[in-house]
């Protein structure tokens, strides 16, 4: 089945303490993504990758750093989270960029930083 | 910075009415445009993608792209309370950068 993995699904933490939210593609896509939801604010993308060794800021990278050693892995790094980076989390792929191509969404990982 | 704007609503429509929501982008070189639908809680889904000016149909959903005045809509036809779920309009621009509108809520009452 093709999907999208990420984990943890839901994480608290405190501020300061760095976490790694993983995620992980089986379709072989070329194309990674992460994006952080809030109320009102809609989706807004942190880093995309076009593929492995590439990485690119988005819209609010402050805070987050992202790696692509590998093609299925796209793991996201809070070096020193703080409590406005509380947020639902998304990771996503598709097969050649985000122009024409499905993008195929994890479930979401809902981090909390207190 | 790239902007996408849509009515947070919620927009209240009657079971079996149509359904109208509306995007703006700023982004002139904006290339693809896409609808997605979000249950609460849940990933986003894709309904619809679209590129060209006019319109274009897919079962009871029909997407409408204008260029020109930077407006893409999507409307649902036969509303069902199933389709109640926040509808994210979201815009490619060149670089593969996906930026997403704040989504529309909508309710259909049965």
């Amino acid at each position: 089945e093709a999907q999208v993995t990420q984990n943890p699904r839901y994480l608290i933490t405190v501020t300061g303490k760095k976490l790694t939210v993983t995620c992980s593609q089986n379709m072989n896509h070329e194309y990674m993504s992460w994006y952080r939801q809030d109320p009102g604010l809609g989706l807004r993308q942190i880093y995309y990758s076009m593929n492995v060794e590439v990485t690119d800021k988005g819209d609010v990278p402050e805070g987050y750093k992202v790696s692509r050693k590998e093609k299925r892995n796209f793991p996201l790094i809070l070096e020193s989270p703080s409590p406005n980076q509380t947020s639902l989390y998304f990771c996503a792929s598709s097969l050649g960029g985000a122009a024409g191509n499905t993008i195929y969404f994890g479930e979401g990982s809902w981090l909390t930083v207190v | 910075q790239k902007e996408v704007e849509q009515n947070s609503g919620p927009l209240s429509v009657p079971e079996g009415a149509i359904a109208s929501l509306n995007c703006t982008y700023s982004d002139r070189g904006s290339q693809s445009f896409f609808w997605y639908r979000q249950y609460s809680g849940k990933s986003p889904e894709l309904i619809m993608f679209i590129y060209s000016n006019g319109d274009k149909e897919d079962g009871r959903f029909t997407a409408q792209l204008n260029k020109a005045s930077q407006y893409v809509s999507l409307l649902i036809r036969d509303s069902q309370p199933s389709d109640s779920a926040t509808y994210l309009c979201a815009v490619n621009s060149p670089g593969n950068m996906l930026t997403f509108g704040g989504g529309t809520r909508l309710m259909v009452k049965p």
